[in-house]
């Protein structure tokens, strides 16, 4: 069964410190995995994707196939990036499949 | 440039009554989605639309059913409320022109059954 797992439902971190939101799938294709984010009385966005490699707002996630992860890493939090973040996956067509979702709390 | 915009923002509904919410998007997408979040589920799409015309089930469609009236709007029904289905909805677009682009969504709409 496709299936995305966020084991943690708040991650609670101080400025400056670094921050991992871990993330899980089971799929049998070749999976696509992005992480959305919504901040507060913000909607939700795409924060990134995996096959962009790219790093947003200091934030970068590598697919590791071996142990099905895509973990969200940033080395140093920030106050902003308080947020709730979810893990997806992409099914056929544009269908996703999110996880439960992490709630960021980063304290001064 | 509003996006995906949804009404009404909020709702409270007896059980058995009848509602539809609204949602319409000013991007010329073509998909659309229908997903509901609920604590300890993250997202769950109810429905799909890959076009104008087209409407398909998601992982949760029982008890909803959908319209897509134009390629602007995309409405979700309630036909006869539950509580089960106190929730938060989000309405959603993407552009289906190959490749995987990013859903935009809306506000959301919460909603509360008694």
């Amino acid at each position: 069964a496709q299936r995305v797992t966020q084991p943690e439902k708040l991650l609670s971190v101080f400025k400056g410190a670094p921050v991992e939101l871990k993330c899980n799938y089971s799929y049998s294709g070749s999976p696509e995995l992005f992480w959305y984010v919504q901040y507060s009385r913000q909607r939700l966005q795409l924060l990134l994707r995996h096959i962009s490699r790219e790093s947003i707002k200091g934030f970068t996630a590598d697919l590791n196939k071996g142990e099905t992860s895509f973990h969200l890493k940033k080395p140093f939090a920030q106050e902003e990036d308080s947020a709730m973040y979810y893990c997806a996956l992409r099914r056929n067509t544009d269908k996703l499949i999110f996880g439960t979702g992490t709630r960021l709390q980063v304290f001064p | 440039n509003a996006g995906v915009t949804q009404t009404p923002k909020f709702q409270v509904l007896k059980t058995g009554q009848s509602m539809t919410l609204q949602c319409a998007q000013d991007m010329n997408h073509n998909s659309m989605y229908w997903y509901r979040q609920d604590p300890g589920m993250g997202l769950r799409l109810i429905y799909y639309s890959a076009s104008e015309g087209t409407t398909d089930k998601g992982e949760v469609p029982n008890g909803y059913n959908v319209s897509r009236l134009n390629k602007r709007e995309f409405s979700l029904r309630l036909e006869s409320a539950a509580p089960s289905q106190t929730s938060v909805y989000f309405c959603a677009s993407s552009e289906n022109r190959g490749g995987y682009q990013p859903q935009h969504f809306g506000d959301g709409t919460r909603l509360s059954i008694l």
